[in-house]
């Protein structure tokens, strides 16, 4: 069954921390991973996009890594900032499908001064 | 506008009622979707279009559902006969196309029934 999970399912961390949050994937063929930031309100927003030949993509203070072979990626946010609080959405695409792509439930991200 | 934009914010209606929700994609991007976010889930997928191709319905989680796209821009999802279980917020996203490129998505629309 193709799913994507993440973890965890919530966050608090302190302004000024790193934190890293991860993704676990079963999605098969794979094309692509994505992660989005999603703010209370409003609609996801794209970060970074990884295909399978890609190990880490940066984005400002946002590190993605991806091992294809274990199936796993992970979000890295360096010196976190308030405006980092949101919800952080991983997003599998099938090879075959590029259309439909699998969402994961997302781990919200609190930053707190 | 430079981003999708949806029509209404929000919307609150009493059960058995038909509602109609409206996206407007990011003009020439040819892909279209429609996905429903329910509190604490993640995105589920709805409806699909690309073109002028024949949609991808597949998502769409019973016959009350039903979306059409005029003129390859403006989409309309319409839930006719509303239950409770349709209060969620409906996220509309456009793309250029379909490989690799990430969706740009609208703020959605709070859908409540009563």
């Amino acid at each position: 069954k193709n799913q994507v999970e993440q973890s965890p399912q919530s966050l608090i961390i302190l302004e000024g921390k790193n934190c890293t949050l991860q993704c676990n994937y079963t999605v098969s063929p794979f094309s692509n991973l994505r992660w989005y930031k999603q703010d209370t309100g409003r609609g996801p927003v794209s970060l970074t996009i990884m295909t399978f030949s890609e190990n880490t993509k940066s984005n400002g203070r946002y590190t993605a890594t991806l091992d294809a072979d274990t199936k796993q990626s992970s979000l890295h946010i360096t010196a976190s900032q308030l405006s980092d609080s949101a919800s952080y959405i991983c997003v599998v695409s099938r090879e075959t499908s590029y259309d439909k792509v699998i969402f994961g439930p997302g781990t919200s991200l609190s930053v707190i001064p | 506008g430079a981003g999708v934009s949806q029509s209404p914010s929000n919307k609150v209606t009493e059960k058995g009622k038909d509602v109609e929700l409206r996206c407007d994609p990011i003009s020439g991007h040819t892909a279209l979707y429609w996905y429903r976010q329910s509190l604490g889930q993640g995105l589920e997928f709805l409806i699909y279009f690309q073109g002028n191709s024949a949609p991808d319905k597949s998502g769409l989680p019973s016959d009350r559902f039903s979306a059409e796209r005029t003129g390859g821009s403006v989409s309309t999802l319409t839930i006719q006969r509303t239950q409770q279980e349709d209060s969620a917020v409906y996220l509309c996203a456009s793309s250029p196309s379909v490989n690799g490129q990430p969706q740009h998505f609208g703020d959605g629309t709070r859908l409540s029934i009563l």
